[in-house]
């Protein structure tokens, strides 16, 4: 069973635009969710990470959107570029163990 | 500084095989986790050590097994090798425990391909 649902799949930007990929979660004992960007060939760095108090958090061009009551939570990228084309994967933390979503494919189109 | 490194990069086994994956985290770091990333999907945590320890192990069988050195590297082990732990298995490490601002630095991985 997936613990943190990801969507959409696959996202097609154009060059400026905003990408959001969306997670959600039913285990509320998460109390850690990061956001990795994977390129191929590499493993996932990490980009951006926030806890369940805080709504919002912003680094640069990403933003997280924190939803505690709905358990769900999404990575905006405000002026997408060509560099961002990657994976994104979001994850949750519960003890010491990592749960992963399935991931989101992103292409930004110059 | 060097980031976390992985032997091999690749690999080939035949089913029923055991396969040895190494890791060397950062220096300084004193966590190590394994993650299974099996094509399209996210990466599924198998182990987490710190200090040499077991502190934290995911929903794995036990042919799977890990084990961390006094210079913090790390070896994770699979038993009887089947078709379906082919997979990209990633070592992360991290200063202490990750998470509450202990960052996850992956290592580019190893990929076993099971035959």
């Amino acid at each position: 069973q997936q613990q943190v649902k990801q969507s959409p799949q696959s996202l097609i930007v154009q060059k400026g635009g905003i990408s959001i990929i969306n997670c959600a979660y039913e285990n509320t004992a998460f109390d850690y969710f990061p956001w990795y960007q994977q390129f191929p060939g590499k493993g996932p760095a990490l980009l951006i990470a926030i806890r369940p108090d805080v709504s919002e958090k912003k680094e640069g061009r990403f933003t997280i959107s924190f939803n505690k009551s709905a358990k769900q939570f999404s990575l905006h990228i405000m002026d997408s570029q060509p560099g961002d084309s990657a994976t994104y994967f979001c994850a949750a933390r519960a003890g010491n163990q990592f749960y992963f979503g399935t991931g989101t494919s992103l292409t930004v189109i110059p | 500084d060097a980031g976390v490194t992985q032997s091999p990069t690749h690999l080939i086994k035949t089913r029923g095989q055991h396969v040895t994956l190494r890791c060397s985290p950062i220096s300084g770091h004193k966590s190590v986790s394994w993650y299974q990333q099996v094509l399209g999907q996210g990466p599924q945590f198998i182990f987490q050590y710190y200090e040499k320890e077991e502190r934290g192990r995911g929903n794995f069988p036990d042919r799977f097994s890990a084990r961390q050195f006094p210079n913090y590297s790390s070896e994770l082990n699979v038993n009887a090798l089947l078709l379906g732990d082919s997979a990209l298995y990633l070592c992360a490490s991290s200063k202490g425990l990750a998470g509450d601002g202990n960052t996850q630095y992956f290592g580019p991985g190893t990929r076993l391909t099971v035959l």
